[in-house]
């Protein structure tokens, strides 16, 4: 099984909006709805931001959203502030009830 | 709020056996299935491999020959063992909570341990 595939790097500014693509295939991203997303601070354990798509765990601020169109998922993170600042992984459940990771994304605040 | 803490060496020789423990807190293993992630220094999250609360495994394919994880509910821990470890196996080692049925997630992590493959 394939990484899912996710840029290396995005920046924005405080205030704006991003999003961070995550594309799949068929056995997973593609054909799941279940896609999760994960903020990781340096040194730092991963945490929780999305889970199926689009729902968003207790605790987690509404700037921060998912969906899906065809193979890839997004995450949007909106009104940017300097603590979004950490590296970003999608996350799969696939066909053939494996796990798979996208290769992260650094997010930068500029 | 369930609470992982992993356990085990930090460093071990090239062929031999990597075994962690994951101790869980604040919660019941017996609803939920269990789960071992890993971060190679400066690189990406890589599955390993889950058990679910029935003792049945799911091993990522690349690592499948060499892993084993197992649970006893009665210590509140689940276990890692990577066998004939290389350099490549030096990494980060995360235990989390895999929660499954309509939902997939890894909702609960632990702090993570390094563990450095080295003569």
């Amino acid at each position: 099984q394939s990484a899912l595939t996710q840029p290396a790097s995005v920046s924005g500014s405080p205030g704006q909006s991003i999003t961070i693509s995550c594309t799949g295939t068929s056995s997973d991203a593609g054909g799941s709805n279940y896609v999760s997303w994960y903020q990781q601070h340096p040194g730092k354990a991963p945490k929780l931001m999305i889970y199926d798509v689009s729902y968003r765990p207790s605790g987690v601020s509404s700037r921060f959203s998912g969906s899906k169109s065809g193979y890839t998922a997004s995450l949007t993170i909106s009104g940017l502030q300097a603590e979004d600042e950490a590296d970003y992984y999608c996350s799969s459940y696939t066909s053939g009830r494996f796990v798979v990771f996208g290769g992260g994304t650094k997010l930068t605040v500029l | 709020q369930v609470q992982l803490q992993e356990s085990g060496p930090g460093l071990v020789k090239p062929s031999e056996t990597l075994s962690l423990t994951c101790s869980v807190s604040g919660g019941s293993m017996s609803s939920n299935s269990w789960s071992w992630i890993r971060q190679p220094p400066g690189k990406g999250l890589e599955w390993i491999g889950y058990i679910y609360n029935s003792g049945n495994t799911n091993y990522n394919p690349s690592l499948e020959s060499r892993v084993t994880i197992l649970v006893d509910t009665s210590k509140n821990q689940f276990s890692l063992k990577l066998n004939f470890v290389t350099a490549a196996d030096t990494a980060v080692y995360y235990c989390a909570r895999l929660r499954l049925g309509g939902t997939v997630q890894f909702d609960s992590w632990g702090r993570g341990t390094l563990v450095t493959v080295s003569s």
